[in-house]
């Protein structure tokens, strides 16, 4: 079946520091690509998002780009703040149209001052 | 808007209680999910409906869990009996199936502590 798969964290790094989390995928067809990020004692939300292959979404300086040769979904930052700490989550639209989200287990980034 | 209102935000309950979480989804969407997060198993759909329908249940552990959609602004999720293991984060979340760009809008979530 579709799955996500995210690199193992906890990443902790200092302020102004470059992020990238790595996120691959397998799947049928074509999903859509999110990150979603959860800060403390909170749901998720919704980052970015790119629904083709070459799309970038971007959001709060945090950059993706869906990259269907490669079957990644990389996030990246340019310069981190102590706020972006937080666990992060790529995730796909399951096959054949399901409005079902396929998550990958999360990624915990601790930004420190 | 509000976003999506959970309630209870913290529920302490005794190993054997009926437990009842309850959902508000954002107003206008049709579409509402039911999420379970633990550190083991990460987290893990149980059910989603759309329009009040449950369309895929497959997430939902055993016969004590069950969830209703009575309408389309309303959803509970209820364990019975409640055991230990149940103890986690319960999220709704909802969405607009209509726009077809398949985001889900999540609740702050409900802690569940079974003792």
């Amino acid at each position: 079946g579709d799955s996500v798969t995210q690199m193992e964290g906890p990443v902790t790094l200092s302020e102004e520091a470059f992020l990238t989390i790595n996120c691959t995928y397998t799947a049928t067809g074509y999903p859509s690509l999110f990150w979603y990020v959860q800060y403390p004692g909170e749901g998720l939300q919704l980052l970015l998002k790119a629904t083709k292959a070459d799309d970038k979404g971007s959001n709060k300086g945090f950059e993706a780009t869906y990259r269907k040769e490669t079957t990644s979904f990389h996030l990246e930052k340019g310069s981190v703040q102590v706020s972006d700490s937080a666990v992060y989550f790529c995730a796909l639209t399951e096959k054949g149209g399901s409005e079902k989200l396929v998550f990958g287990k999360g990624t915990k980034l601790t930004v420190n001052p | 808007d509000a976003g999506v209102i959970q309630s209870p935000r913290h529920e302490v309950t005794e190993m054997g209680q009926e437990v009842t979480l309850r959902c508000k989804p954002i107003s206008g969407h049709n579409s509402l999910f039911w999420y379970r997060q633990t550190m083991m198993r990460g987290l893990e759909l149980l059910i989603y409906f759309n329009n009040n329908v449950p369309i895929d249940d497959s997430g939902m552990p055993e016969d004590r869990f069950s969830a209703k959609m009575p309408n389309a602004s309303f959803s509970t999720l209820k364990i019975q009996p409640s055991e230990p293991r149940d103890s986690a984060v319960y999220f709704c979340a909802s969405s607009n199936r209509g726009t077809r760009t398949y985001e889900q809008y999540f609740g702050p979530g409900t802690r569940l502590t079974v003792t």
